[in-house]
């Protein structure tokens, strides 16, 4: 079937310290990925997106994913994480189409001070 | 400024009432989408649309109706048919199949969602 995995449901970083959120998906092909941020009681943010190309993506607030096909993975890091981070990811896939877009359970990020 | 504006942002139900939240969108998108997200489930698609005055249903249409008479606005119903409609809603729109020139679109714009509680 196909699906989008976060296998961490809440993760806790200290400020400062390197983050890494979990995502791995599985459909035929490598689909067209993105990582959404989500504050309390508001909608999603895009905060970067792979279609194809370079396998490492860039994205705002200092974000980058990289797309390892090999392990079906999409994994969001940021090298120094700060307290305005802490927030909801969502992980999300659509197909070639764009008809739909599958979206994984969420991370929750905490950050210590 | 271009968004997507949702309304009411609370709103509260009786048992067996329907209630309609509306969805409007001034960024010339051709596609519109409805999600619902509860606490762990992540979103579920609950329908698009593609194109006005066509719509398909998502992954968890029961009980929610909808309409595409505008392109601006999509309108979602929860009818009295949904067993559980308490929830946060979302809806969102996307440039649509017929703007992928440039590998800059085709991401979901979201407004800042619904909640809807059934008392």
């Amino acid at each position: 079937a196909q699906s989008v995995t976060q296998p961490d449901i809440h993760i806790t970083v200290s400020e400062g310290a390197s983050l890494e959120l979990r995502c791995n998906y599985s459909y035929g092909a490598t689909p067209y990925l993105f990582w959404y941020v989500q504050s309390p009681g508001q909608g999603l943010q895009l905060l970067l997106k792979y279609f194809s190309g370079d396998t490492l993506v860039q994205g705002i607030k200092g974000f980058e994913a990289e797309v390892k096909r090999s392990q079906s993975s999409f994994n969001l890091r940021k090298p120094s994480v700060h307290w305005s981070d802490a927030a909801e990811y969502f992980c999300a896939v659509a197909l070639y189409n764009f008809n739909k877009f599958y979206f994984g359970s969420g991370t929750k990020l905490n950050v210590k001070p | 400024d271009g968004g997507i504006t949702q309304s009411p942002k609370y709103l509260f139900r009786k048992e067996g009432q329907n209630v309609t939240l509306s969805c409007e969108q001034n960024l010339n998108h051709d596609a519109m989408y409805w999600y619902r997200q509860d606490p762990g489930q992540g979103l579920r698609l609950i329908y698009y649309s593609q194109i006005v005055n066509d719509f398909q249903k998502g992954d968890i249409a029961e009980g929610y109706s909808v309409s595409r008479e505008k392109k601006e606005s999509f309108p979602l119903t929860v009818t009295s048919a949904q067993k559980n409609p308490t929830a946060f809603y979302l809806c969102a729109s996307s440039p649509g199949q017929g703007r992928l020139a440039g590998m800059n679109t085709g991401e979901l714009f979201f407004g800042e969602g619904s909640r809807l509680t059934v008392l």
